[in-house]
């Protein structure tokens, strides 16, 4: 069955620090896409990145990149030079088959950006 | 950005009474998706339409829980009756290339 898995409940970063959020999946399927999402306070689900399986490059959108190692089934999101406004819930999510199949998600991880 | 309008926004209601929700892919994409995310979770599928057709139900509760798309644009999602387990933030979502892309969402609490 399709599982994505997320390990850290909560994470704290400083100001203007990086920080990398872990995404594990698993899956039987040879195409297949990953996402990531951000999720504030205010309860809307915001696109920031995807990924593809069959795309060699990691993928990156301006602050946003994603850490994509296949053979280890992993998918961490990585965010550069945090900002205040970075503080939300984070989801992990993977879609199997073509581009209009249903999203698994994972859990979730807190980030809390420290001034 | 997203192009999903949901509406209400926040809705209380009894158990036992019956509540609606409505969505509009703005741009009028084929394929639309509403999931349920209970407090805590991640959102989770309930009915996925591919224009006026249910292309994904596995997961609605179809005792309690109904949806339709007409003309392949709006879409409702109704729950009837409903239960204290159904407090949650159902979203709706379109398919755009490669990503879906979420409405704001609409939080019901039953009390």
């Amino acid at each position: 069955a399709q599982k994505i898995t997320q390990t850290q409940p909560g994470m704290f970063v400083q100001e203007k620090e990086a920080v990398t959020l872990d995404c594990t999946y698993d899956t039987s399927d040879q195409s297949y896409g990953l996402f990531w999402y951000k999720q504030p306070s205010s309860g809307e689900m915001i696109f920031l990145i995807y990924q593809g399986s069959y795309d060699e490059q990691n993928a990156t959108e301006g602050r946003y990149s994603l850490n994509f190692q296949k053979a280890r089934k992993s998918a961490n999101l990585v965010i550069s030079a945090s900002q205040l406004g970075d503080s939300a819930m984070y989801f992990c999510a993977m879609r199997e088959g073509g581009n209009t199949g249903k999203l698994i998600f994972g859990q979730g991880t807190t980030l809390q950006v420290k001034p | 950005e997203a192009g999903v309008a949901q509406s209400p926004r926040y809705k209380i209601i009894e158990k036992r009474q019956s509540v609606a929700f409505w969505c509009n892919p703005i741009s009028g994409h084929a394929t639309l998706y509403w999931y349920q995310q209970i407090l805590g979770q991640g959102p989770k599928l309930l009915i996925q339409f591919q224009n006026n057709g249910v292309v994904d139900d596995s997961q609605l509760p179809k005792d309690r829980f109904s949806a339709e798309r007409l003309k392949g644009v709006d879409s409702t999602l109704k729950i009837q009756p409903a239960k204290l387990e159904d407090s949650a933030v159902y979203l709706c979502a379109r398919a755009f290339t490669d990503t879906q892309y979420f409405g704001p969402g609409t939080r019901l609490t039953v009390l």
